[in-house]
């Protein structure tokens, strides 16, 4: 089956610095989700990425997808407290529609 | 902006008990799903759901779960006889399609 690896687990930053979260599957990815949550809440959806190369912005943040489709990152640009909380990605499993998780990657700003 | 809603949002219940967590899904959406998420563990597929009737499920979806959608806005998940390990937040889901899944707020389950 197959696994995601986020990295790192944790981070904290101070605001206005800029930061990567990597997300590293064991198979190859068909449709990788970025979600965002916040603390005891739900999943927002961020961003999907499905082409090999791809690479999608909104507002401050980036996520690109590798040409070899195992591997996507997550910048954020120029930090701010709203963008702390747990970022998560997800891929389509083996069959149907039934997404994967990664443990997430918990995000604190610091002022 | 249309959105997946959930209720309750917190449910305490004794082992054993039977509970219903209840989701509205988007409206135009056509696939329906329940996950969970242990206290800091990772959110796990239960079932997915389509066309009235289940597409998918993963070993945890066992025969203590049942998922239904009982009119044409509700989507329900049932416990039948919770245990301990069933204390989780619980997220609905919905997708049209594009098959981005849109999730609920979740409704955090204890069993005491």
């Amino acid at each position: 089956s197959q696994e995601l690896e986020q990295s790192p687990q944790s981070l904290i930053v101070q605001e206005g610095k800029n930061l990567t979260i990597n997300c590293t599957s064991s198979k190859t990815l068909y449709g990788l989700y970025w979600y965002k949550q916040k603390y005891g809440e739900g999943l927002i959806f961020l961003m999907m990425l499905q082409k090999g190369g791809e690479e999608k912005s909104h507002e401050k943040i980036t996520a690109k997808l590798d040409e070899k489709k195992q591997q996507s990152s997550l910048h954020i640009t120029a930090s701010q407290p709203s963008h702390a909380g747990i970022y998560l990605c997800g891929a389509d499993g083996d069959s149907g529609y039934a997404l994967n998780f990664g443990k997430g990657t918990s995000l604190l700003v610091t002022p | 902006e249309p959105e997946v809603t959930q209720t309750p949002s917190h449910q305490v219940t004794q082992m054993g008990q039977e509970v219903i967590l209840r989701c509205v899904p988007i409206s135009n959406h056509l696939y329906f799903y329940w996950y969970r998420q242990i206290l800091g563990q990772k959110v796990e597929f239960l079932v997915s759901f389509y066309n009235n009737e289940i597409s998918e499920k993963s070993e945890i979806f066992d025969d203590q779960f049942s998922v239904e959608r009982p009119d044409g806005s509700n989507f329900t998940l049932k416990i039948r006889s919770t245990k301990l390990e069933d204390s989780a937040m619980y997220f609905c889901a919905s997708s049209g399609g594009d098959e981005t899944q849109y999730f609920g707020p979740g409704t955090r389950l204890l069993v005491l």
